[in-house]
């Protein structure tokens, strides 16, 4: 069932193609900031980190960059798949707090 | 080892009734969090507990409270059932050290009809 936005950003994508999904953070003061991935029907699936001391970080073909002097946040997916086909949430939060401020989410759809 | 679970995964409730979700977190993590999630807001945190205390809350009004257990498991309750609370409602386990992953649940759909 749908358990997302109904008016998502969409990026669409050919299969092999890289993907990179853009996300602009509000508070200043958030120093973790993390990428969610979430199917329908499921939870968040949490994809990779990357604290504000750091500006890029990289995972199993995903790599997400950090500018914090302009409050930007990006996920990239190299060839992506279409089992990436979901929607990407980013999410900031700042240390010694528990609650995290999740983003609009973008939804990808990859084209076979 | 198995992961968080809600439960019921889906409900109808109608308007001024009260209703309870349940989550249990991984084994060995003692942090839950409960979030909800709608198309117009997003996904938005609602509290958190650690060791059967609750350690954050978000904005929501007092018509949503929660608990948790000494086996970690977790309850939040909704009051006075408004159709706007219909959302799907998410729980999220961790191990309550700063900054540690926090592992969702498959959420609990809540229609208030």
């Amino acid at each position: 069932g749908e358990s997302v936005g109904l008016h998502l950003p969409t990026l669409s994508v050919q299969e092999g193609d890289n993907s990179i999904i853009n996300c602009a953070y509000s508070n200043s003061a958030s120093d973790y900031f993390i990428w969610y991935k979430q199917e329908s029907g499921k939870g968040p699936q949490f994809i990779i980190d990357i604290r504000s001391n750091m500006d890029k970080r990289q995972g199993q073909r995903v790599t997400v960059l950090l500018n914090k002097t302009v409050k930007h946040l990006s996920l990239q997916i190299a060839a992506t798949q279409p089992g990436d086909s979901a929607v990407y949430f980013c999410a900031e939060k700042r240390t010694g707090r528990r609650a995290l401020t999740f983003g609009s989410g973008t939804r990808l759809q990859v084209q076979p | 080892k198995a992961g968080v679970t809600q439960t019921p995964r889906y409900l109808i409730k109608t308007r001024g009734q009260q209703v309870t979700l349940s989550c249990s977190p991984i084994s060995g993590h003692r942090s839950v969090s409960w979030y909800q999630q709608t198309p117009g807001q997003g996904l938005q945190f609602l509290f958190e507990y650690f060791s059967e205390t609750q350690r954050n809350k978000g904005n929501f009004p007092g018509r949503f409270s929660g608990r948790q257990f000494s086996n970690s498991r977790s309850e939040m309750n909704v009051s006075t059932l408004e159709l706007g609370d219909s959302a799907l409602y998410l729980c999220a386990s961790s191990t309550g050290t700063s900054n540690d992953e926090q592992y969702f649940g498959p959420g609990t759909r809540l229609t208030v009809t």
